[in-house]
């Protein structure tokens, strides 16, 4: 079974700075997604960021960017100039690439921006 | 924010009774999902379809049912609701095919029964 770790449960960073946060996965499949969904404070969820294990090149969304590294099972997330609307839940999350897009979930990260 | 729409957003009902949460989307797509989330936890899928009368459990044991009789429609029913019951249930939905896309959530539902 696949499993998530998100092993930070809380960071925290001041506002217009870079923060990282840490996921690893375990999975015996080799074609898969990887994706980081961000949950405001009672506000619906939304995906950030998404990686084709199949990809070498990390993926950038903006100030977002990922650090996939296949081997180590890690797929970290990188914030850049951090801003106040930044501040929710991420959750790591996996799927197969078999169409089916059935997520598995880390246990989120809860992220505070310091103005 | 995405087209995907559940009612009610709060909910408070005592013990036994029936409730069926509401699930909307209006972007056609053929995949929808039933998530159950604790506060400060990570989400647990509980039911899934990939298109009218296709319904299947998730991976965390659930006492709720689901239907699928309108591609735009996944309501989750609890016949007998009880404080176990307790938490927050996501709605969410991706397009058909063989490409894996994205997953657009609904704004939730919080249960609570007393």
């Amino acid at each position: 079974a696949q499993t998530v770790t998100q092993s930070q449960p809380e960071m925290s960073v001041q506002e217009a700075e870079t923060v990282t946060l840490s996921c690893t996965y375990d999975t015996s499949e080799s074609d898969y997604y990887l994706f980081w969904y961000k949950q405001p404070p009672s506000r619906q969820m939304i995906l950030v960021i998404r990686q084709e294990a199949y990809k070498q090149q990390n993926a950038t969304e903006n100030r977002f960017s990922v650090n996939f590294q296949k081997a180590a099972k890690s797929f970290s997330l990188k914030i850049s100039d951090s801003q106040l609307g930044d501040a929710a839940m991420y959750f790591c999350a996996y799927t197969r690439n078999f169409g089916n897009e059935k997520l598995t979930f880390g246990t989120g990260t809860r992220l505070t921006i310091i103005p | 924010e995405a087209d995907i729409y559940q009612t009610p957003r709060y909910l408070v009902i005592g013990t036994g009774k029936k409730i069926t949460l509401e699930c909307s989307q209006t972007m056609g797509h053929d995949k929808m999902y039933w998530y159950q989330q604790d506060p400060g936890m990570e989400l647990h899928l509980i039911h899934y379809s990939y298109g009218v009368n296709s319904t299947e459990k998730g991976d965390l044991s659930s006492e709720s049912t689901v239907s699928r009789i309108r591609t735009e429609h996944f309501p989750l029913t609890l016949e007998s609701a009880r404080p176990s019951h307790t938490s927050q249930y996501l709605c969410a939905s991706t397009a058909g095919g063989m490409v894996v896309n994205e997953q657009f959530f609904g704004p939730g539902t919080r249960l609570t029964v007393l």
